[in-house]
């Protein structure tokens, strides 16, 4: 089976940076994905990370070490419009069972 | 444009009746997905499907049926079984790519009265 570890609730001011961090205990692994959701609405994929490093999109980037079991998402330059839930998933065998983690709720703040 | 369409948006049903939710992507993906989402619990997933006319149970199955028919279509059925069905109830489908991306429908979210 698998299971993500991630922080419940992050607050951040505005124009910084922040670190969501997600751990995992997988029977295999296939990598490490990350979405965003909005209140009320449907999650949005953000990234991959399938080998160890970083992955930068735009504001956003995301973090694997395989060794760890650990990642991470980081968004730089926090815009009030991120504030977001963020979930860290992983796919299962086969990319067939992909199992979230219980979402971190991100509160930017001005 | 491709994408992933869920009915109804709102679902609103009596105790003891069974509700189908209605799950249709043009995406021309095999696999498809149902999560069920409570506050402070995440996404967990009800049951998958790869290919058509097969699915799998997931983590929370018990008190749900689905059925694949057609490649396309990926009807949930919340039943009367299902203890505390009020939720919000996220389809989804995944590419053949290999990155494990899941494409959501914007969800249906249905109240028990």
């Amino acid at each position: 089976g698998q299971s993500l570890e991630q922080p419940s609730e992050v607050t951040a001011v505005e124009g910084a940076i922040v670190q969501i961090n997600c751990t995992y205990q997988t029977s295999g692994f296939y990598g490490l994905s990350w979405y965003q959701q909005h209140d009320g609405g449907a999650p949005t994929f953000l990234s991959y990370n399938a080998l160890d490093g970083l992955e930068e999109t735009g504001r956003f980037s995301s973090f694997l070490s395989r060794s760890d079991s650990y990642g991470y998402l980081l968004l730089q330059e926090l815009q009030m419009k991120d504030s977001a839930s963020y979930f860290c998933a992983s796919p299962g065998w086969g990319y067939q069972k992909v199992t979230f983690g219980i979402g971190t709720k991100l509160q930017v703040i001005p | 444009d491709g994408g992933i369409t869920q009915s109804p948006k709102y679902l609103f049903r009596k105790e003891g009746q069974n509700v189908t939710l209605s799950c249709e992507q043009n995406l021309n993906h095999d696999a498809m997905y149902w999560y069920r989402q409570d506050p402070g619990q995440g996404l967990r997933l009800i049951y998958y499907s790869q290919i058509v006319n097969d699915f799998q149970k997931g983590d929370i199955a018990e008190g749900y049926s689905v059925s694949r028919e057609k490649k396309e279509s990926f009807p949930l059925t919340v039943t009367s079984a299902q203890k505390n069905p009020t939720a919000f109830y996220l389809c989804a489908s995944m590419p053949p790519s290999g990155t494990g991306e899941l494409f959501f429908g914007e969800g249906s979210r249905l109240t028990v009265l």
